[in-house]
């Protein structure tokens, strides 16, 4: 079945800088890929996501990009702020079975003032 | 749209109690999951349902779990007896069309604790 690695674990960032996070899949036919946002004591919510069928995607000072062919996606965010503060998880679709998610294992990110 | 909501938020049981969590999903979401999450294993799929009817439960640990969902609007996920391995935060989370890669939306979780 499908397997998702996200790294790294834990992220500090000084407010302004940019931060990525990368994730790499196993299972080829996966065609969905959202990245959550999970602040403390809330449920995931969706930040962005990205299909198949396309290589980047821009939602102001966040951005994910796909490389089908190496199996992986990353999330940009860009001019960092201390409210980006959260744990980030990515998320692999595999098809044909219902819309389950894979979740990767979570990035602290920490922005510092 | 008050979007996922679960109930209780919070729960603490003594081992051995029955637990039961309860989810309304969005009104007109086909398909419900329930997800585990601990420091250990992350966010894990418990089950899920399309159009009331559970798909795969493969994710679910033991016996001592089992979920139902007897109507569109309303699920509940039951953990008898409850064992302190089992203390998580359980989050339940809704999708609009089963055939289509729409968003899962979550609704906050019931953190469980097991002493």
């Amino acid at each position: 079945g499908e397997n998702v690695e996200q790294h790294p674990s834990t992220l500090s960032v000084q407010e302004g800088d940019s931060a990525v996070i990368k994730c790499t899949y196993s299972d080829s036919a996966s065609n969905y890929f959202p990245w959550y946002k999970q602040e403390l004591g809330k449920g995931p919510q969706l930040i962005i996501d990205i299909r198949s069928n396309v290589g980047e995607k821009k939602d102001q000072r966040i951005a994910v990009t796909l490389n089908k062919t190496a199996k992986h996606f990353s999330l940009h965010i860009t001019e960092t702020q201390p409210e980006d503060s959260a744990v980030y998880f990515c998320a692999a679709r595999p098809p044909n079975q219902g819309g389950k998610l894979i979740f990767g294992q979570g990035t602290e990110l920490s922005v510092k003032p | 749209d008050a979007g996922v909501i679960q109930s209780p938020r919070h729960e603490v049981t003594e081992m051995g109690q029955e637990v039961t969590l309860r989810c309304k999903p969005i009104s007109g979401h086909n398909s419900l999951f329930w997800y585990r999450q601990t420091m250990m294993r992350g966010l894990e799929l418990l089950i899920y349902f399309n159009n009331n009817v559970p798909i795969d439960d493969s994710g679910m640990p033991e016996d001592r779990f089992s979920a139902k969902m007897p109507n569109a609007s309303f699920s509940t996920l039951k953990i008898q007896p409850s064992e302190p391995r089992d203390s998580a935060v359980y989050f339940c989370a809704s999708r609009a069309n089963p055939l289509t890669n729409t968003e899962a939306f979550f609704g906050q979780g019931t953190r469980l604790t097991v002493v």
